[in-house]
């Protein structure tokens, strides 16, 4: 079976950091990412996973542990254009991404 | 544009329709894919094709029927609507289907059965 767990919402101010958990358990696993969300539109593409470390990409990084089952999306200087929900996917071998619920980011001034 | 679009953006229907969402690419991708996501906001993969053929069918009522006239569109439809089959669907697409491929989202179709 498969499991991605994230917390359902979190809170931030302008200028703060942010790190999003991600934990998962999954029958055979073949990378990780992350989407972003905004309300009423299509998830888009922020980062991608598959082996163990930190990938950085501009204000926004994405860590993996796959001993640990385990991912964070680290948001940098945050603005309040990064309020959105930001979805964990773990490619599943055989499938296709498994997503979870998606956290509810809210960044106020 | 190069994108991934979808027609309905909007669909409002009576239980018991028959209705279709088309989808199309022009990025020039192989693999096709159809989302469904509820009203908390959990996405879900229900169908994917790979030149046109079909390589990922989930557990999805066999009212819904998709069909892929060529790569560069995959179309969805759905017989007898119910009240349940209200969701945002979702079409993406990827160069392949290896895990690699980063799939691109469609704007999605808000479909509500009244």
């Amino acid at each position: 079976g498969q499991n991605i767990d994230q917390p359902t919402e979190m809170t931030a101010t302008e200028g703060a950091i942010v790190q999003i958990n991600c934990t998962y358990q999954t029958s055979g696993f073949n990378g990780l990412f992350w989407y972003q969300q905004h309300a009423g539109e299509a998830p888009t593409f922020l980062s991608y996973n598959v082996l163990d470390g930190l990938e950085e990409k501009g204000r926004f990084s994405s860590f993996l542990s796959r001993s640990k089952g385990y991912s964070y999306l680290l948001l940098k200087e945050l603005q309040m254009k990064d309020s959105a929900s930001y979805l964990c996917a773990v490619y599943q071998a055989g499938t296709a991404l498994i997503f979870g619920k998606g956290t509810t980011l809210s960044v106020s001034s | 544009d190069t994108a991934v679009s979808q027609t309905p953006k909007y669909l409002v229907t009576q239980m018991g329709n028959d209705k279709s969402i088309k989808c199309e690419q022009n990025l020039g991708h192989d693999t096709m894919y159809w989302y469904k996501q509820d009203s908390k906001k959990f996405l879900k993969i229900m169908f994917s094709y790979n030149n046109k053929e079909l390589i990922i069918n989930e557990t999805v009522p066999n009212r819904f029927s998709p069909k892929s006239p060529d790569k560069a569109h995959l179309n969805l439809h759905i017989n007898s609507l119910e009240l349940g089959d209200s969701a945002v669907y979702f079409c993406a697409s990827s160069q392949g289907a290896m895990s690699t491929d980063t799939q691109y989202f469609g704007p999605g179709t808000r479909l509500t059965v009244l």
